[in-house]
């Protein structure tokens, strides 16, 4: 089967950092994507992984290991607005991207 | 602006109803996606459509009938709809499904409550 499990929910404190770890088991994989989700509106693109390492996009960086079917998402000087959900996806093959059920992350003060 | 507008945002319709939803994007993109969100479940991939043809139907239920007219607009027809149909559907499009870094783009999706 296919699945993706991730943390349903973390919480962390603005200016600190937090890691959201995602493991998968797919048939295929041609990629990896992070979305992030604020409550009643679209997902939308954080970051993509198609090679073992570290991609760093300002605040946010996306780690991926093929071989170990993991991959996590670090969000560093936490700020409010970064509450929300965050859904890490695979590209399994074909059309099919496939998501996992998202980790709501609240930022306190 | 996601560059995908989905109306209505909000839909209530009876178990007896007939009623669409309606998808256009703005980005020039070559495939079309219907997505369903149920609270505290993963995406579920309904539907593609690739340059206006479908490659994916992930076994849903007939009660639902996309409809794609042209690359830039996608339809949801609905009837007799379940309360368990009840959930967030979202539309999305990429540019090019069959590549590996193909990127999804969603619209803010439509609330639909079936009563």
């Amino acid at each position: 089967g296919q699945n993706i499990d991730q943390p349903t929910e973390m919480t962390a404190t603005e200016g600190a950092i937090v890691q959201i770890n995602c493991t998968y088991q797919t048939s295929g994989f041609n990629g990896l994507f992070w979305y992030q989700q604020h409550a009643g509106e679209a997902p939308t693109f954080l970051s993509y992984n198609v090679l073992d390492g570290l991609e760093e996009k300002g605040r946010f960086s996306s780690f991926l290991s093929r071989s170990k079917g993991y991959s996590y998402l670090l969000l560093k000087e936490l700020q409010m607005k970064d509450s929300a959900s965050y859904l890490c996806a695979v590209r399994s093959g074909g059309f099919k991207t496939i998501f996992g059920a998202g980790t709501r992350l609240f930022v306190k003060a | 602006e996601t560059g995908v507008t989905q109306t209505p945002r909000h839909l209530v319709m009876g178990m007896t109803n007939k009623k669409s939803l309606k998808c256009e994007q703005h980005l020039g993109h070559n495939a079309m996606y219907w997505y369903k969100q149920s609270a505290k479940k993963p995406l579920e991939l309904m539907f593609v459509y690739s340059l206006e043809e479908r490659v994916e139907n992930n076994s849903v239920p007939s009660r639902f009938s996309p409809e794609c007219p042209n690359s830039s607009h996608l339809f949801l027809h609905l009837h007799t709809l379940q309360p368990e149909d009840s959930a967030l559907y979202l539309c999305a499009s990429s540019q090019d499904p069959a590549s590996a870094g193909n990127t999804i783009y969603f619209g803010e999706g439509s609330w639909l409550t079936v009563v």
